[in-house]
């Protein structure tokens, strides 16, 4: 029980375009989803913390209108990067807390490996 | 705010060798400790969680670690390492969110 899966799991696009990477909850109903951003031999970084039905909280320094996040549904989240630049590039991971959760609790995705050319 | 500190970027021990991970927090209210593994390009593994239960936690794989409050710590240790067990390791502390430590890369000489 408690799987996350990202979809995709790896994605190449041009620099200027946006990319949709997705985030599913499959056996457990979310109420809280996380975004994180994971450089090369760093650790996550959250971006965001979306709440079904409601707009994101983006952490200092993350570009809300550059990182578009929808959580449309107890499970599923997207993460729209726009007009994705090279910098961009990065392993983004997903995360989501069951709504039952009595304690704090999250469970990851398998992450989505992001390259901007 | 709740936070982790990894101490040591880097550890390397020979196969059947003691593993210790170390990690300390930082956290005004009673903590959420957790510790993942992550192997090259995948998502994070969950090894163990402290939820304020029993100090000593027992994981996943031979892992356990051990929750000191007069410390601040929670170090994670493996009796005897197996070359499978090369990978990233963080320590997190949860909260309103979940907060990462730095990660130690773990290397396993045979």
């Amino acid at each position: 029980g408690a799987v996350v899966s990202q979809h995709p799991s790896w994605v190449i696009c041009k620099s200027g375009t946006s990319v949709k990477i997705e985030c599913r909850s499959l056996d457990f109903q979310a109420t809280t989803m996380f975004w994180y951003r994971q450089f090369p031999k760093q650790s996550l970084m959250l971006m965001a913390t979306s709440n079904e039905g409601s707009k994101a909280t983006y952490e200092q320094g993350v570009e809300k209108d550059k990182f578009l996040i929808n959580h449309a549904s107890l499970t599923l989240s997207t993460l729209t990067v726009t007009s994705a630049h090279p910098e961009d590039s990065s392993f983004y991971i997903c995360s989501a807390r069951p709504r039952t959760s009595g304690v704090y609790e999250q469970y990851f995705g398998p992450g989505t490996r992001l390259t901007v050319t | 705010a709740q936070s982790v500190t990894q101490l040591g970027s880097h550890v390397s021990v020979s196969e059947g060798a003691l593993v210790l991970l170390r990690c300390n927090y930082s956290s005004s209210v009673p903590p959420y400790l957790f510790w993942y593994v992550q192997y090259p390009n995948q998502g994070l593994q969950l090894l163990l969680k402290y939820t304020s239960a029993a100090t000593l936690v027992k994981g996943i794989n031979g892992f356990e670690a051990e929750f000191k409050k007069s410390e601040t710590s929670f170090h994670l240790t493996k009796p005897s390492a197996h070359m499978s067990d090369a990978a990233e390791y963080f320590c997190a502390v949860e909260g309103a969110d979940m907060r990462f430590g730095a990660g130690t890369r773990l290397t396993v000489k045979p």
